[in-house]
């Protein structure tokens, strides 16, 4: 079935640090791709989304790029800030409609 | 901006208790979500609904049901509460946009089953 992937956290960085987070998934077809952030406290908000091969999708300095040869959408951000801190979620929505969510990556920003 | 609300922020409830949580957006998506998300599971779909007085079950749907008697509303309910449902309860809206709909999330209920 459909499914996705990402890094296992907790991920610690100082600020201004490089930011990766790692996406893969598994579908058929062409889903369309997302991430959204949780801080916390609060529910689940979109930061960004990508609906075909080679769209880049961007955010609050975020980036994820949907690149269907290597099934994946890593986020990037070149510099972090403490208020990046929080959970943020890899999904996709496949072509019956459904979302998948990762299991989140939990990040934490330290001055 | 859309808008999604939940009733509670934070419940406890004892064992064997009826338990219904309540959310509300008020943007006439025709899409409603439950979801629990417990730590390193990730979040899981329990039931969903495509329109008024409709439901579908999703990965996880045992021991809940739901209601959704207007468009606007979608209520989980924990027919007999177990303390393996203590959990945060996500309710999420979309519309139906040809399959590229953004889902947008409440803040959550953070439920306790003691």
């Amino acid at each position: 079935g459909d499914s996705v992937t990402q890094m296992e956290g907790p991920v610690t960085l100082s600020e201004e640090a490089f930011l990766t987070i790692n996406c893969t998934y598994t579908a058929t077809g062409y889903p369309s791709l997302f991430w959204y952030v949780q801080y916390p406290g609060e529910g689940l908000q979109l930061l960004l989304k990508a609906t075909k091969a080679d769209d880049k999708g961007s955010n609050k300095g975020f980036e994820a790029t949907y690149r269907k040869e290597t099934t994946s959408f890593h986020l990037e951000k070149g510099s972090v800030q403490v208020s990046d801190s929080a959970v943020y979620f890899c999904a996709l929505l496949n072509t019956g409609n459904q979302f998948y969510f990762g299991t989140g990556t939990s990040l934490t920003v330290i001055p | 901006d859309v808008k999604v609300t939940q009733s509670s922020r934070y419940l406890v409830k004892r064992t064997g208790e009826k338990v219904f949580l309540e959310c509300v957006q008020d943007m006439d998506h025709e899409n409603m979500f439950w979801y629990r998300q417990d730590p390193g599971l990730g979040l899981r779909l329990i039931y969903f609904s495509y329109d008024v007085k409709m439901k579908e079950k999703g990965d996880i749907p045992e021991g809940y049901s739901v209601s959704r008697e207007k468009k606007e509303r979608f209520s989980l309910i924990l027919e007999s509460a177990s303390t393996n449902q203590t959990s945060m309860y996500l309710c999420a809206s979309s519309f139906w946009t040809g399959g590229q709909e953004t889902q947008y999330f409440g803040p959550g209920t953070r439920l306790l089953v003691l």
